[in-house]
């Protein structure tokens, strides 16, 4: 029974260029939030998609948007990247929208802004 | 004012010691509270929920404060493999599955 992936796992960009980092769910799973976690802070929420629609949004810029696949899979994508953006962006999964099911994270991807 | 609030330490202890962390939440309405263990450059995993009877799981032991919005947990006998950054987490029944993350309590033990 394969986790949450998530690809790429590390990725180097300069200022002002776009990134787009993907993410898988774990099996059995339909729902997909994005976390920014800033090295030594806790990670913070960036947005939830379920049944291909984003349903609930953190306290981030519009530079931030996401997707949601059919096959439950997600993208997240940051345009006119800033230093601030370098972090890791951790990917998790959990079994429809309720707040009562666990939530899996992926390993993350290692963002560095140059 | 964060939604949950931890002290970041360092702690470090010895091998065997007894540890506790703390952390306190601003919003009454958080519904469902958990431990998270994350090792270095790796992802968060659930270390325990915290019930508000407390709860126990081997040499972990979490507590629940409503009254006092305070989240504790205890580590007895502690293990070299517990070094770890603990992150404190809340959830609120109304945020359809969002979790609100403190900025984590790093422990280091060494033997």
């Amino acid at each position: 029974d394969a986790g949450v992936t998530q690809s790429p796992t590390h990725l180097i960009k300069t200022r002002g260029q776009q990134v787009t980092l993907r993410c898988s769910p774990k099996s059995g799973h339909d729902t997909v939030s994005w976390y920014q976690q800033a090295l030594g802070q806790g990670p913070q929420f960036i947005f939830q998609y379920y049944e291909e629609e984003e349903r609930q949004r953190g306290n981030f810029p519009d530079r931030f948007s996401g997707h949601q696949f059919p096959n439950y899979s997600s993208e997240l994508n940051v345009n006119a990247l800033l230093l601030g953006d370098s972090a890791l962006y951790l990917c998790a999964s959990s079994l429809d929208i309720s707040s009562y099911n666990e939530q899996f994270f992926g390993p993350g991807t290692r963002l560095t802004v140059l | 004012r964060k939604e949950v609030e931890q002290d970041p330490g360092p702690f470090n202890v010895p091998e065997g010691a007894t540890v506790a962390f703390n952390c306190t939440y601003s919003n009454s309405a958080s519904q469902s509270f958990f431990w998270y263990r994350q090792d270095c450059r790796k992802e968060p995993k659930l270390l325990m929920s915290v019930y508000s009877s407390g709860n126990e799981d081997g040499r972990f032991t979490a507590q629940l404060n409503r009254a006092s919005q305070y989240i504790s947990l205890l580590i007895r006998d502690s293990k070299l493999s517990d070094s770890a950054t603990y992150l404190c987490v809340v959830k609120k029944g109304s945020t359809l599955g969002r979790l609100y993350f403190g900025r984590g309590t790093q422990l280091t033990v060494w033997p």
